[in-house]
Order: C-alpha cells, then sequence, then structure tokens
C-alpha cells in the first residue's frame, strides 16, 4: 500500500500529552519523517529518522514506531504547538515519497 | 542561512505550460537530493518529484508523470519544475524541500490553472 493515514484531529489540554499517529504498509519498511504547519506558513520539519529532532525543535517533541504504526508524542503541549501535523514516508517502491492526510491539533 | 526560494508561479489557462524555479542558498546545492511538493486550497501535502544530487535520477508522483519534469542546474544553485499539459487539478502552492527528510522548505509559489 502507498498510503498513511492520520487521524484529521486531535484536541489536548494545555500542557497535556498528546500522540499523533501514522499508519501504512511502508512505515514497516521506512522510518516516519514528521512536519508542522501553520496556517499561512511552509511546512516545519520536526522529527526524522523515528527520533531525531532538528535544531531548534523543543524537546517535548519525540517519536515512535512499532509495526506499521509511526507516532508523535508532544509532552506538556504549548499553545503554539497548535498546528497540522503531516507524515510522510516512502512507499513500498523505494521510489516514491507519500504524505498522510495530515492531522489538525488544537490546544485547548 | 540555508534557504530556498521558489518563483514562476502564476495563472495559467488548462493545457498551457509553466516552469517554476528554485534557487537555492547557503549549502551546498550539488550535493542534496531536491523535492517539490504541492498543497492544493484547504488541501493536505503532496509529494511531486524528486531530484537526485546529481540530476541523474528522476521520481514522479503517478498523477504528473508523463507531465512534470524536474531538472537542475548545479553551477546556478537553481531547481526546475516544467510543467506541461496543466489542468486545474494542479492548482496548489508549490514548495521545494532540501534533502530526502524535506529539512529545508521554500516559502512556495502559486499555480492557478484556470480559463
Amino acid at each position: 500500500s502507498s498510503e498513511l493515514t492520520q487521524d484529521p484531529a486531535v484536541s489536548v489540554a494545555l500542557g497535556q500529552t498528546v500522540r499523533i499517529t501514522c499508519q501504512g504498509d511502508s512505515l514497516r519498511s521506512y522510518y516516519a519523517t514528521w512536519y508542522q504547519q501553520k496556517p499561512g506558513q511552509a511546512p516545519l520539519l520536526v522529527l526524522h529518522g523515528e527520533t531525531n529532532r532538528p535544531s531548534g525543535i523543543p524537546d517535548r517533541f519525540s517519536g515512535s514506531s512499532s509495526g506499521n504504526t509511526a507516532s508523535l508524542t508532544i509532552a506538556g503541549a504549548q499553545a503554539e504547538d497548535e498546528a497540522d501535523y503531516y507524515c510522510n514516508s516512502r512507499d513500498s517502491s523505494g521510489n516514491h515519497w507519500v504524505f498522510g492526510g495530515g492531522t489538525k491539533l488544537t490546544v485547548l | 542561512q540555508v534557504q530556498l526560494v521558489e518563483s514562476g508561479g502564476g495563472v495559467v489557462q488548462p493545457g498551457r505550460s509553466l516552469r517554476l524555479s528554485c534557487a537555492a542558498s547557503g549549502f551546498t546545492f550539488s550535493t542534496y537530493g531536491i523535492h517539490w511538493v504541492r498543497q492544493a486550497p484547504g488541501k493536505g501535502l503532496e509529494w511531486v518529484a524528486l531530484i537526485s544530487f546529481d540530476g541523474r535520477i528522476e521520481y514522479y508522483a503517478d498523477s504528473v508523470k508523463g507531465r512534470f519534469t524536474v531538472s537542475r542546474d548545479n553551477s546556478k544553485n537553481t531547481l526546475y519544475l516544467q510543467m506541461n499539459s496543466l489542468r486545474a487539478e494542479d492548482t496548489a502552492v508549490y514548495y521545494c524541500a532540501k534533502d530526502h527528510i524535506m529539512d529545508v522548505w521554500g516559502q512556495g509559489t502559486t499555480v492557478t490553472v484556470s480559463s
């Protein structure tokens, strides 16, 4: 399968922990990469190689994976974390990349 | 700093062509593959194409294969996307993104296909 599936929307109370998941067969072979996108802005890489955070990304962002599911966890969500989050991976052929449909995170 | 700047977007009629550019600075352009990714209005991200660091390998999404061509000029630190036979469904913001992990993105350029 060349698809990655995400929940369309997730909400979290300020300061609480939230997990955003991404499912797809290709995740058994390739790590997911995660991007944050705020309205009117370009996507921003927040996690790659399952657990690697680029410089400047707070350590409250972490990743994990199991089988065909990758997860992005935000521990102690802040108001500025409210955004759309997309997972990405190569597809099973290795010659195409595919994005999940995105998860809109609301911080209450 | 590491930067990508897209240009060339605009309004074009269905069936016509358009060429986008992506100018890179702040890193050794010739050592990185570069992706094109697009986002239709109000929709999610869609991967479009990848070109290898040396331009010898190209991959395309099925939705654009045969109509779009990605190329690069490493002497000019510039990436291109030639878009032919444009359709209404190609209307989107087009981004270029650095490396296989897309660690740096441009600000995007808007393409509108409409009669």
